[in-house]
């Protein structure tokens, strides 16, 4: 089966620029989540859905992000305007739910911010 | 709050045995995960343990203490490819009440010849 992709790999973007970032989950799977990494700091929770759903978003920074997943499958993470702070590594994981322990991860969208 | 810690880089010779150590503390425990992340790739799945004990698969097993807050993941026969990032996770239903991971900051082990 297909993994979870993630578009694009890499961004540099100015401070002020918007960036959208997307990511396919796996076909069928209802819960997907946003994590971040900042550089030399741990992978830290930003938001989960279940289908279109946001279920727990008490992990977004600020109300410059702003996530979606319409219809229920690919969702979009938009940070509008951008901070050089936002500069990290941006993964977004898939699961069926439940206690199910199949999180699966996506490569992640480096984004810096200049 | 949560907490986990985790070394920050271990070294090992190849054909040896490493244990990378990991302690919480979470109020809403609910299993630990062990990733393994090579640079620029995903993080992908090692082990679960969601009960106190050991669990192995093939070359590494991972063992959980829940009473001590405490996990360690055991690669034996070390190969080069192992040279990665190690990942402690939990799976943390406190504060919203809805299940997420909260990571360690990773351990990178350096396999060498």
């Amino acid at each position: 089966e297909a993994g979870v992709t993630q578009f694009p790999s890499h961004s540099v973007i100015e401070k002020g620029q918007t960036v959208t970032l997307r990511c396919d989950p796996i076909s069928g799977h209802d819960n997907l989540y946003w994590y971040r990494r900042v550089m030399g700091k741990e992978i830290k929770f930003l938001l989960h859905f279940v289908k279109e759903s946001k279920q727990d978003e008490s992990g977004m920074p600020n109300n410059r992000f702003l996530a979606e997943r319409t219809g229920g499958t690919y969702s979009t993470l938009k940070v509008q305007p951008a901070e050089l702070e936002d500069s990290g590594v941006y993964f977004c994981a898939s699961s069926l739910g439940g206690q199910d322990y199949g999180y699966t991860f996506g490569s992640g969208t480096r984004l810096t911010v200049v | 709050g949560q907490n986990i810690d985790q070394p920050t880089e271990m070294t090992a010779t190849e054909g040896a045995i490493v244990q990378i150590n990991c302690t919480y503390q979470t109020s809403g425990f609910n299993g630990l995960f062990w990733y393994q992340q090579h640079a620029g790739e995903a993080p992908t799945f090692l082990s679960y343990n969601v009960l106190d004990g050991l669990e192995e698969k093939g070359r590494f097993s991972s063992f959980l203490s829940r009473s001590k807050g405490y996990s360690y993941l055991l690669l034996k026969e070390l190969q080069m490819k192992d040279s990665a990032s190690y990942l402690c996770a939990v799976r943390d239903r406190s504060g919203t009440g809805f299940q997420k991971l909260v990571f360690g900051t990773g351990t990178r082990l350096l396999v060498s010849p």
